[in-house]
């Protein structure tokens, strides 16, 4: 099982430019999540998933969209990036083990917007 | 609003030494969640707990509900340990997680 992969690992954007970045898993969980963490903050929820077909917004979902058209994959969108927007993005998956929900992450892409 | 204090923010450690890494958190929790992130690398579970204690190799975490607190303890140090450490819970939640944002261990030889 490859668990928690993200594509692209690296890339560079310009300002204005859009871009979009796959997570796939093969665990058949049934919750993903989009982070980014940011140098001196925690991890912060941009968008997550509940299931196939559905999306809702996080802590910071602002100029990112997001879409889980099959459930092993969730895509997160930048339309206009902003060199605000760069970051190390997580996504993760996550399946409920009684009161735990354990979350396994992907290894990371690193966006910077120049 | 849950929200999750991590100290120390860094950390520096002599090999062999004894390690302790504090979590504070202000709702209620179903889980509390401790994760390891080395340089540059990914990031992997260690341990999920509600209630007591957990041992796995040199690593202890512990939890106090009442008082809302959990403890990273880390016996016999190694450079190897050397990492990002994160606190995280469900504040109620059965599908989210809230971060603390990390204690930063350095072990040196």
């Amino acid at each position: 099982n490859a668990g928690v992969t993200q594509t692209p690992k690296f890339r560079v954007l310009k300002t204005g430019q859009s871009m979009t970045l796959l997570c796939a898993q093969d665990m058949n969980h049934e919750y993903m999540y989009w982070y980014r963490q940011d140098p001196g903050m925690g991890l912060r929820l941009i968008h997550y998933s509940v299931g196939e077909g559905t999306t809702a917004k996080g802590e910071v979902p602002d100029g990112y969209n997001v879409s889980r058209l099959k459930k092993q994959n969730f895509l997160l969108g930048l339309e206009s990036a902003a060199p605000s927007q760069t970051s190390v993005y997580f996504c993760a998956s996550g399946a409920n083990r009684g009161a735990y929900n354990e979350q396994f992450f992907g290894p990371g892409t690193r966006l910077t917007v120049l | 609003k849950n929200e999750v204090e991590q100290s120390p923010q860094n950390l520096t450690a002599q090999e062999g030494e004894f390690i302790t890494i504090n979590c504070s958190y202000s709702v209620g929790i179903s889980a509390l969640h401790w994760l390891q992130q080395h340089p540059g690398g990914g990031i992997v579970s260690l341990f999920m707990l509600s209630s007591g204690k957990k041992k796995h190799g040199r690593l202890i975490a512990t939890i106090n509900i009442q008082e809302k607190h959990s403890s990273l303890h880390i016996t016999a140090s190694h450079p190897r340990d050397s990492a990002v450490y994160i606190c995280a819970n469900s504040g109620g939640s059965n599908y989210k997680l809230t971060f603390g944002k990390g204690t930063l261990l350095t072990v040196n030889p």
